[in-house]
């Protein structure tokens, strides 16, 4: 089975804070990504990344960085939180061939 | 619990009864198709796909039908039981970018004893 991992699922911070959360898929993905879910919103790209050192420009980038320097692990990074970052996170990942994407457990991310 | 998206659609359904969920795709020539169940608190769980040169796809409990003519997709669950109250999404594979999937808002699932 495939196992996505997120590092938190509860996340609490100030407003100006930095923030990184890490996922780690164990399937020997190439493509990993990254979510926000809003209600009333659904699920919008953030950031993925084909491979190693490799990232694209989601949705809405605007506000996030990513790192990937190792195939199983996928950072997402708020360098200065806001409270309209104030969401749900999610990691997915898949192979290349593979349309199906496996998501981790989520972190929801409050910024006070 | 926490709420993946306020005011959505629900569907409340009797233990033991069927349950369908539908859902209505953007793109015409979208290929493939993937429904995902969504607990209070977890990330989206991948259930069933299917692609479009496909009518329907059967798996343990669950079939999916998907009708071009009309862009609708189907989830349809046999048997329902308390386990399946979740958010159901449907998603896309658009043909101008095979690495996007589109989502749909989610179905709410209530199963009642």
């Amino acid at each position: 089975d495939v196992k996505v991992t997120q590092s938190s699922r509860y996340l609490v911070k100030r407003t100006g804070e930095k923030v990184f959360l890490e996922c780690v898929q164990d399937m020997d993905h190439e493509n990993m990504f990254w979510y926000r879910q809003d209600p009333g919103l659904g699920l919008r790209l953030i950031y993925f990344s084909y491979d190693v050192k490799m990232k694209e420009k989601g949705d809405i980038p605007e506000g996030y960085s990513v790192s990937r320097e190792k195939k199983e692990r996928f950072s997402l990074i708020l360098e200065s939180t806001s409270t309209n970052q104030t969401s749900m996170y999610l990691c997915a990942s898949r192979t290349p061939g593979s349309d199906t994407q496996y998501f981790g457990p989520g972190t929801r991310l409050t910024v006070l | 619990g926490e709420s993946v998206g306020l005011h959505l659609p629900t569907l409340s359904v009797q233990e033991g009864d069927n349950s369908i969920i539908n859902c209505a795709y953007s793109n015409s020539a979208s290929d493939y198709f993937i429904w995902y169940k969504q607990e209070s608190g977890k990330g989206p769980q991948f259930i069933i796909d299917i692609r479009s040169n496909m009518d329907k796809r059967q798996g343990q409990r669950v079939t999916v039908l998907l009708n071009k003519t009309v862009k609708h997709l189907s989830l349809q669950i046999a048997a329902t039981q308390p386990g399946d109250s979740a958010v159901y999404f449907c998603a896309e594979i658009p043909p101008y970018n095979t690495d996007k999937l589109i989502f749909g808002t989610g179905t709410r699932l209530q199963v009642f004893p």
